[in-house]
Formats: C-alpha cells, structure tokens, sequence
C-alpha cells in the first residue's frame, strides 16, 4: 500500500524567512511519481511539480525547490523568502502508474502562514 | 487552464435525500476522479473512471455511486445522503501518455452540506 506523510500540520513564518515543507512516503513499486500540490484560501488546487523516482535531481522554480531523496523516501519542498501570497495548504502526493489507475495518494496537507 | 468545471458549486441537502455532482471537461482526458477533502485526511479517492462506461471504486466509495455516458462528464451520486457525507467534493482528470503519468488537473470543487 502507498502512504504519503506530511507531520507538519501547520507552519507560521513571517515574510522573508524560508520555510521547508517535509514529505515522506512509503512505496514498495520501484517506479512511481511524487507531485506536490498547493490550495490557496480560495480552494482551488494548484498543481506545482511532478517527479519520476529515476530522477534524483533537485528542481529549483523561482522561489520554490524540492529536494527528492529516494534513500529516504522524502521529497521535501522549499520556498524561500517567503510571501504573504504563499500562505496556503501544501499537499505532497504519490502516484503508482503501473497500477494502471493512476490514481494519487495524498498526505494530509501543510498550512503555511506567512505573517507581513 | 484545464477546463474542468463542478456543478453545483455549493449544495445543503436533507439526511436521506439523494445528491448528484456533476464534472464536466473539455480536455478529453480519458481518466477521471473524484476526491473529498476532509480536515485531517487530505484528499481521498471515491471512485474514478478510465474511459466510457468504465469506472472503479477507490478507498472510501461506500455510500457513493458514479456513471460517465460521455467521455467529458463524469457524475457522483450520493443515493442517501448522510451527515458523514458533509465534505468538499473535487473532480481530477488525467491523460497517462504511454508508460508515463502526466498530473492530475482539479476543478474548483463542490462543498456539500448534508444537513
């Protein structure tokens, strides 16, 4: 079975100050995807990043990284320097595409506040 | 965009009563879902559909019931709705390229008061 862990369940920081999001999870499939998606106080679910576990690389966006480390099975994500604007609940997730259901086991969620 | 819409947007029912929700896309992706969000559990699959007439339960279908007749709309029944059922409903849609897995795209969702 696939669990995806977020143990942050919320995090305050004042603007400018980076914050680190922790996912770990739990796959016995050698091949599968990692997403992180972002919900903003107006409820929609923004799509963020995809990695395929043969790709180890950190990806950098912006403000935004991601640190994927399969010998931990953690795929944590980094905004710095933080805005207001990224006050949100953070969603990391799982995917197993040879399930053929491609369906996404989601943790719990991580509310981030950024305080101005 | 991906345009993928949910109808109704907001809904308060009776206990008993029955609720249908409607997903509608004009990617034409072949896979749809259908998600709730409760606090605590973040997002967890009701049931989801891989094309036509094709549909499978995900892990808390118990209580609902889906149909899909097009390729772009995908619908959610609630037979007899319950106060458990108070959730805000998403719909996902998906084109898996191949051996490869593109993401999921989410409509706006549709909040759900069982009353």
């Amino acid at each position: 079975a696939q669990k995806v862990t977020q143990a942050q369940t919320e995090i305050s920081v004042v603007e400018k100050e980076d914050v680190t999001l922790d996912c770990v999870y739990e796959t016995r499939d050698t091949t599968y995807y990692l997403f992180w998606y972002k919900q903003p106080p107006s409820g929609e679910l923004v799509f963020l990043i995809r990695r395929n576990s043969f790709d180890e690389q950190n990806e950098i966006s912006g403000r935004y990284s991601w640190n994927f480390q399969k010998s931990t099975s953690s795929f944590n994500f980094t905004i710095t320097a933080s805005q207001v604007v990224d006050s949100a609940v953070y969603f990391c997730a799982l995917s197993d595409p040879q399930s053929n259901d491609y369906k996404l086991s989601f943790g719990a969620g991580t509310t981030v506040t950024v305080r101005a | 965009d991906a345009g993928i819409t949910q109808s109704p947007r907001h809904k308060v029912t009776e206990t008993g009563t029955p609720v249908t929700l409607r997903c509608h896309q004009t990617e034409n992706h072949r896979y749809m879902y259908w998600y709730r969000q409760d606090p605590g559990h973040g997002l967890r699959l009701i049931h989801y559909s891989y094309g036509v007439k094709d549909t499978d339960k995900g892990e808390v279908s118990d209580g609902y019931s889906v149909s899909r007749s097009k390729t772009e709309d995908f619908l959610l029944t609630l037979e007899s709705a319950t106060s458990s059922q108070t959730s805000v409903y998403f719909c996902a849609i998906s084109e898996p390229t191949g051996p490869n897995l593109t993401e999921q795209y989410f409509g706006p969702g549709t909040r759900l008061t069982v009353t």
